[in-house]
């Protein structure tokens, strides 16, 4: 079955420092991976996917992830960090019959 | 559009009595997904239909759950009877499904339940 992991369950960074929340998948076919951002008392937003092409994908409010084939990583990036940034991260992977899966989820949080 | 629509936002009710959660997802949209988010257990897919149609339902914790989509535009998580265990934050989501490629799902703001 798909699985996708988030190896730690907080993440602190310095306001204007570079970020990395790690995620690691498990796939038995070609991986479509994805970030999600959640805010108190929201729904979960888009930040960005992977389907194929380059391994570098670029989302919204300047956050990237790198995809990794070899190590089954998918882990999300900014080279600046902003305390708006603090917030939940989910990764998530589609299912061989289309079910999203998530990750337990990151939090964020920026210190100015 | 106005976005994925659930109802009610919050929910306070007693151990016992049936609850109703309610979607109303993007015009368009072929694929929802109903998940379930605690603390302890993060965010737990419980069912999903294609095109109306339950495809995937092994989420869904116990009998005493229950979800419907009579129609495109609208879908109902029923919980009966009501639990303590199951107080959490329900997610309606919605997408355009593999034809578009790749399932970016669009997230309702949730309905907080909580079942004293």
């Amino acid at each position: 079955a798909q699985s996708v992991a988030q190896p730690e369950d907080q993440v602190n960074v310095a306001e204007g420092n570079p970020l990395t929340v790690k995620c690691t998948y498990s796939v038995s076919g070609n991986p479509y991976l994805f970030w999600y951002v959640q805010y108190p008392n929201r729904g979960l937003q888009f930040l960005l996917k992977y389907i194929t092409g380059d391994n570098l994908v670029k989302g919204s409010y300047g956050f990237e992830a790198e995809f990794n084939k070899s190590q089954t990583s998918f882990h999300l990036k900014k080279p600046s960090a902003l305390v708006s940034d603090s917030a939940l991260y989910f990764c998530a992977v589609r299912d061989w019959d289309d079910k999203i899966i998530f990750g337990k989820g990151t939090r964020l949080h920026i210190l100015p | 559009d106005a976005g994925v629509i659930q109802s009610p936002r919050h929910e306070v009710t007693e151990m016992g009595q049936e609850v109703t959660l309610r979607c109303k997802p993007i015009s368009g949209h072929n694929s929802l997904f109903w998940y379930r988010q605690t603390m302890m257990r993060g965010l737990e897919l419980l069912i999903y239909f294609n095109n109306n149609v339950p495809i995937d339902d092994s989420g869904m914790p116990e009998d005493r759950f229950s979800a419907k989509m009579p129609n495109a535009s609208f879908s109902t998580l029923k919980i009966q009877p009501s639990e303590p265990r199951d107080s959490a934050v329900y997610f309606c989501a919605s997408s355009l499904g593999r034809s578009s490629g790749a399932n970016v799902l669009t997230f309702g703001a949730g309905s907080r339940l909580t079942v004293l």
